[in-house]
């Protein structure tokens, strides 16, 4: 079955420090590749998508990911997290019409 | 933009009851939405595709006679908890395909946290 894994439930990093969480999915036809980030109280947004092209994809917010087919990965990136980034991100993977499979989300905490 | 409403953000109820979540498209249509199922530590795992005017179609595992879905408009779609249990406690959430364009396949509402006690 088609899965999607995030290596981290909880990170918890300082402000300015640099963010990378990781994502891997099973499936070995084409996707379609999704960050969403969830606020505190608020919905789910997405932050970035990977359709095709470019693999390296800038999404909202100074975010960034990486679409490394071999590795069948698609992790997310950030240079400089500011406390604002504490929420909880979720990569998801497209497989069919609209029909999204979540990874287990990851809760980033960034201490002021 | 597009914006998905979701009602209520919270429930308690006894066991033994039934709960009904609504899910309302503001501002477009939704022929389709999604409902999906998050517990604590785990991924959001899809439930059910309700489908406006048809039956919904629902997903490997997830009980149809417990979960009852009714998408009878075009901008509601309504998951209704029969006969809840303790283990139904959960975070709902539904979601509707954004209408074109659009750089998100789908526009998600807030969610509805389920406590059956």
């Amino acid at each position: 079955a088609q899965s999607v894994s995030q290596h981290n439930h909880h990170v918890i990093l300082s402000e300015a420090a640099s963010l990378e969480l990781g994502c891997n999915y099973s499936y070995g036809g084409t996707v379609n590749l999704f960050w969403y980030v969830q606020y505190p109280g608020q919905h789910l947004q997405l932050l970035l998508k990977y359709f095709s092209g470019d693999p390296l994809v800038k999404g909202i917010k100074g975010f960034e990911a990486e679409f490394i087919k071999s590795k069948f990965s698609f992790n997310l990136r950030k240079p400089s997290v500011q406390w604002s980034d504490t929420a909880e991100y979720f990569c998801a993977v497209n497989l069919g019409f609209q029909k999204l499979v979540f990874g287990t989300g990851t809760r980033l905490l960034v201490s002021p | 933009g597009a914006v998905v409403s979701q009602h209520p953000s919270w429930v308690i109820c006894k066991s033994g009851t039934s709960v009904k979540i609504e899910c309302r498209s503001l501002d477009f249509q939704a022929t389709t939405m999604f409902w999906y199922r998050q517990f604590p530590k785990q991924s959001l795992m899809l439930m059910a595709t309700s489908n406006e005017g048809s039956k919904a179609t629902y997903e490997q595992g997830v009980e149809k006679d417990k979960f009852l879905i009714n998408h009878a408009s075009l901008t509601l779609s309504t998951l209704t908890v029969t006969s809840a249990h303790p283990e139904d406690s959960s975070f709902y959430i539904c979601s509707a395909p954004a209408p074109s364009p659009s750089n998100s396949p789908l526009h998600f509402g807030n969610g509805t946290r389920l406590t059956v006690t």
